[in-house]
């Protein structure tokens, strides 16, 4: 079993739509989840970020987490075609003081497209 | 120049040629990284340099040399590379501070090499 799954897609929505974007895993250490947006030819950049279990919202977008069921989602109300991306999910156990990075586990990213 | 920049942006190379990939971030970060992204893969943390440490993951090939001259350059030697290790080099760079218990990745825009 891979310790990130997600849906590739493509997935592709009318303007307007709520999208979900949604990752399961593996590993019960996992605290930390993000969600990076990675526009074409771009890298990716990060959109939310959450610390355990609950929600936070940021204007059109809530990210979820539910570690009981190891599943954790990204919401995307009132999409536009700006939304266009791939979706990448990724976590980790835990932060080191001074830069140097635990396993950051990415998902293999969901490719979102949002018609007009 | 802001954030994170990576040269060249396209790089197509024989299995025989040595050819570096450069990183630089002007963010006045403490931590870079090395990511592989391929095709329908997840990304691949590759290298993590901090001021205090470099974390190599063991299965990265040798034909793979990083570099970390100071806190702002990264690069990534290249030889004898073969046609699989086509795919996208994405450099990122993060502040990691005591005590906080986020460290937010800054991607670049990625290196689209291409080993004939």
């Amino acid at each position: 079993q891979k310790e990130v799954e997600q849906d590739p897609g493509p997935l592709s929505v009318p303007e307007g739509a709520i999208v979900s974007l949604n990752c399961t895993y593996s590993n019960s250490a996992f605290q930390y989840f993000m969600w990076y947006r990675q526009y074409s030819r771009k890298g990716p950049e990060l959109l939310m970020y959450t610390y355990s279990s609950g929600n936070k919202e940021d204007g059109r977008f809530t990210a979820q987490v539910d570690k009981s069921s190891k599943y954790i989602s990204l919401f995307i109300r009132d999409s536009q075609p700006s939304d266009s991306a791939t979706y990448l999910c990724a976590m980790s156990a835990t932060w080191n003081y001074g830069g140097s990075q635990g396993n950051l586990i990415f998902g293999k990213g969901t490719k979102l497209s949002v018609k007009p | 120049e802001t954030g994170v920049t990576q040269t060249p942006r396209h790089l197509v190379m024989g299995m025989t040629n040595k050819k570096s990939l450069k990183c630089e971030q002007h963010l006045g970060h403490n931590a870079m990284y090395w990511y592989k992204q391929s095709a329908k893969k997840p990304l691949e943390l590759m290298f993590v340099y901090s001021l205090e440490e470099r974390v190599e993951n063991n299965s990265v090939p040798s034909r793979f040399s990083p570099e970390c001259p100071n806190s702002s350059h990264l690069f990534l030697h290249l030889h004898t590379l073969q046609p699989e290790d086509s795919a996208l080099y994405l450099c990122a760079s993060s502040q990691a501070r005591a005590g906080e218990y986020t460290d937010t990745q800054y991607f670049g825009p990625g290196t689209r090499l291409t080993v004939l």
